[in-house]
């Protein structure tokens, strides 16, 4: 079945240090990965959409000088958070669109947390 | 923006009862998609809904879609400790975008 290997799954970082976290679809192709956030005992927030080749499009109130999106291939988009504060620490979580359709495959996620 | 609610947010019942947990959404979408999540873990898939009157059921989960009401349940049956966890729906636009429900947290006492 689909892949998505998320990386790191844990990082503590200090205040106004940058963090980068990788997403890769491991057996497939994804066209289109998204990147979630997640604050405890809270839903899935939609972050921004990644398309390879092409800027993110980030959803309404997202930074996305804080919150850069690179999707350099099929296979790889990375969410690197710049000068990170501690309101940013929270689970983040990519996902990849398969070539078929409408599957979509989530990645493990990551535990930020910024000190 | 499509908001998607659940109800109820949480939920505590006994082994080998029934419940039903529901999913609104706001616009026209003809996917939805059920979700368990554990603590600390990622997402785990449980159904895909595609259309109108879909039933799908997985074990103790029986999950239906209806569209035009753009209502989908999630019935648990006869629960055991181990259906422990949030769950989640979530819908997609026509954009493949998806937005999740508020979640449910489900605890299953002996």
């Amino acid at each position: 079945g689909a892949v998505v290997s998320q990386h790191p799954s844990r990082v503590i970082c200090k205040s106004g240090t940058s963090v980068k976290i990788e997403c890769r679809s491991l057996d497939f192709q994804a066209t289109t990965m998204f990147w979630y956030r997640q604050f405890p005992k809270q839903s899935l927030m939609l972050m921004a959409t990644s398309n390879e080749g092409s800027k993110a499009t980030y959803e309404q109130g997202v930074e996305k000088d804080k919150f850069l999106i690179n999707h350099a291939s099929l296979t790889l988009s990375t969410l690197t958070v710049t000068s990170a504060h501690p309101e940013d620490s929270s689970f983040y979580i990519c996902s990849a669109l398969g070539s078929a359709g409408y599957g979509y495959t989530f990645g493990s996620g990551t535990r930020l947390t910024v000190v | 923006e499509l908001k998607v609610e659940q109800n109820p947010l949480f939920l505590s019942m006994q082994e080998g009862k029934n419940y039903t947990i529901y999913c609104n959404y706001s616009t026209t979408s003809d996917r939805l998609y059920w979700y368990r999540q554990d603590p600390g873990k990622s997402l785990e898939s449980l159904f895909v809904l595609l259309s109108n009157g879909a039933v799908k059921q997985e074990g103790r989960l029986m999950a239906s879609l209806d569209t035009k009401a753009r209502l989908s349940t999630l019935h648990i049956t006869a629960a055991v400790h181990d259906l422990s966890a949030t769950y989640f729906c979530a819908v997609a636009n026509t954009g493949n975008q998806f937005y999740f429900g508020t979640g449910t947290s489900l605890t299953v006492i002996p």
